[in-house]
């Protein structure tokens, strides 16, 4: 079965540490996405890649960074310059140009205690 | 600035009734609209979508209309069921990058 995803599904952290969120997909789509949700702020994009070897910037892109070694993956590392790490995050993908939208993973709940 | 605002954080209705979901948006560009279905702890799902050339799409129990000299769109669900109850986001693509923008959803509760 094609699908996205993400793991862990639950990620503990220390305060001041980096930590690495993984996303792979096998649908063969070109385009991935980064996303986090905090309660009452609906989804704001992280970094976007459309693809392999070049991403973009999204919304709140500070203390965050990623990478597009592979068509299937796009990690997304949080630095220890995030200032507040604590969040539900979702990663995406699509077809460049697909009406349809994204599939999104089940995503990460990160905790930085 | 917000470019995709959906003003009501929740919703409440009975089974059998109607719910209608609001989405107001400012951005010109957009080019698709859509709707995403999401339960705690899980990736949101798409439910819907209405090309900015439509005023209507409708799926089963779903339908979508889209008002564009108002810039809003609106998510009629007929009935509503328990299994409804969720976070619902209204989501615009962009023409020139493909971008989706989100709104900050509306939790929607059937009550049986």
């Amino acid at each position: 079965d094609g699908g996205i995803t993400q793991s862990p599904k639950y990620l503990f952290r220390k305060e001041g540490q980096n930590v690495t969120l993984s996303c792979e997909q096998n649908l063969n789509h070109d385009a991935m996405y980064w996303y986090r949700q905090d309660p009452g702020q609906g989804l704001r994009l992280i970094y976007y890649s459309q693809i392999v070897n070049d991403f973009q910037k999204g919304d709140i892109a500070e203390g965050y960074s990623v990478s597009r070694e592979k068509k299937e993956s796009f990690p997304l590392t949080v630095t220890s310059a995030q200032k507040n790490p604590t969040a539900f995050y979702l990663c995406a993908s699509s077809i460049k140009g697909q009406i349809y939208g994204y599939t999104f993973g089940s995503g990460t709940r990160l905790t930085v205690v | 600035d917000q470019q995709v605002k959906q003003n009501s954080p929740s919703l409440s209705v009975q089974e059998g009734r109607i719910s209608i979901l609001n989405c107001d948006y400012t951005n010109s560009m957009f080019d698709y609209f859509l709707w995403y279905k999401k339960y705690p702890a899980e990736g949101p799902t798409f439910l819907i979508s209405i090309s900015s050339i439509k005023d209507k799409n409708e799926d089963g129990r779903f339908t979508v209309f889209l008002n564009k000299s108002a810039k809003h769109l609106s998510l009629h669900i007929v009935p509503s069921q328990p299994g409804d109850s969720a976070v619902y986001f209204c989501a615009a693509r962009e023409r020139s990058n493909y971008k989706l923008t989100f709104g900050k959803g509306t939790l929607l509760t059937v009550n049986p």
